[in-house]
């Protein structure tokens, strides 16, 4: 069962736009929810992550979002690029515990 | 700094064999964590060593192994292996044990079974 549900799958957006992908998960134990950007080739690298005492975190040109009674939260990428076409995956782990339990992934492409 | 290298970065092998991949964590990470990713199932937790000892196990079978030497550097094996462990074995590393810390990934061991 996936714990962490993630959408869209995948994502075209124009240069200059905006990209949101969102997440879902059911387990009130989770604490720490990072997002992972993966280029092809490479592991995946932490962008931003947030803890369910705040309801949005911003570092630069991406935002996370986080909805603790919706238990949702998105990531935003405000004048996107080309050179964030990448793969970007959401995560959480439970309080205590450094196991991720990753999203299944959103493929983004940014069009010049 | 040196980030997570993991050896040897491409691998085939027959299925029934036995692989071993290797990982070296960032200078002074005592945690390490593997993870499988495949196209279908995602990114899936194997399990997590710190200071030598398994700490936390993934829902995988006990084909799958691991351990950590006193250096922090980590091992993983596949034994009997099937054409269904064909995957991308990523290692992460974490700067402390406690939980809820950065995870810094290597490029990861791409296994092809045939």
């Amino acid at each position: 069962q996936q714990q962490v549900k993630q959408s869209p799958q995948s994502l075209i957006v124009q240069k200059g736009g905006i990209s949101i992908i969102n997440c879902a998960y059911e387990n009130t134990a989770f604490d720490y929810f990072p997002w992972y950007q993966q280029f092809p080739g490479k592991g995946p690298a932490l962008l931003i992550a947030i803890r369910p005492d705040v309801s949005e975190k911003k570092e630069g040109r991406f935002t996370i979002s986080f909805n603790k009674s919706a238990k949702q939260f998105s990531l935003h990428i405000m004048d996107s690029q080309p050179g964030d076409s990448a793969t970007y995956f959401c995560a959480a782990s439970k309080r205590g515990a450094n196991n991720l339990f990753f999203g299944t992934g959103t493929r983004l492409t940014v069009i010049p | 700094k040196a980030g997570v290298t993991q050896t040897p970065r491409y691998l085939i092998k027959t299925r029934g064999q036995q692989v071993t991949l290797s990982c070296s964590p960032i200078s002074g990470h005592r945690s390490v964590s593997w993870y499988q990713q495949t196209p279908g199932q995602g990114l899936q937790f194997l399990f997590e060593y710190f200071s030598e000892t398994q700490r936390n196990k993934g829902n995988f079978p006990g084909r799958f192994s691991g351990r950590q030497f006193s250096n922090s550097r980590s091992e993983m094996n596949v034994s009997t292996l099937e054409l269904g462990d064909s995957a991308l074995y990523l290692c992460a590393s974490h700067r402390v044990g406690i939980g809820n810390t950065e995870a810094f990934f290597g490029q990861g061991t791409r296994l092809t079974v045939v």
